[in-house]
């Protein structure tokens, strides 16, 4: 089994903060990398799909990127909000592999 | 609104007991998925389908079987074969086929706990 992992295992910031944290994922037979925002009592949401090496991808306040030579992405969200609490998992699909998911994020925005 | 239905939310289980969970999508997705959660780790694969008929096992899948006789439903039972039950098991689907690296769509999870 490919591993996947994430750090920080949990972060906690002050409303209005910009935060960052990273995805590593193995790089050889690389297909997909996914980012799912997981909220407390409710069902993880897809945020990104990302295949290409350089790709960027942005959603309102949040956005990433993926490098998938060396094999990291990062979620980087631009002044957060109380609303951005939440679990961030990522997800690597390598062919002639499944869906390997990270241990998450857990992200706390103090207001 | 088209989604992903777990049942029961929460489960209990005596040992010995085999216990099925159940994932309904009205998503016309072709493949769903099994994940378990334990604390501290990432979601771990225990079955998936990619179409009717058809299942394969994933990284976890001794203990657990599946069935998946119509396309919306993926029920996945807990037999007492399963030594460590206890967990949050999330279901997924999604369009799969060529879109094999589609995001995937999940339900709210059943947390099973043994007695």
């Amino acid at each position: 089994i490919l591993n996947v992992e994430q750090s920080p295992q949990s972060l906690h910031v002050q409303e209005g903060d910009s935060t960052n944290f990273t995805c590593s994922f193995p790089s050889s037979n690389f297909y997909a990398l996914h980012w799912y925002r997981w909220e407390t009592a409710k069902s993880p949401e897809a945020l990104f799909v990302m295949t290409l090496n350089g790709d960027e991808k942005k959603k309102g306040r949040i956005s990433a990127t993926l490098n998938t030579k060396e094999g990291y992405s990062y979620l980087y969200i631009k002044g957060s909000q109380p609303e951005d609490s939440a679990t961030y998992l990522c997800a690597s699909l390598n062919y002639g592999q499944n869906f390997v998911f990270g241990p998450g994020t857990r992200l706390s925005v103090l207001p | 609104d088209g989604g992903i239905t777990q049942s029961p939310k929460y489960l209990f289980r005596k040992e010995g007991q085999n216990v099925t969970l159940s994932c309904e999508q009205n998503l016309n997705h072709d493949a769903m998925y099994w994940y378990r959660q334990d604390p501290g780790q990432g979601l771990r694969l225990i079955y998936y389908s990619q179409i009717v008929n058809d299942f394969q096992k994933g990284d976890i899948a001794e203990g657990y079987s599946v069935s998946r006789e119509k396309k919306e439903s993926f029920p996945l039972t807990v037999t007492s074969a399963q030594k460590n039950p206890t967990a949050f098991y999330l279901c997924a689907s999604s369009p799969g086929g060529s879109s094999i690296g589609q995001p995937q769509h999940f339900g709210d999870g059943t947390r099973l706990s043994i007695l």
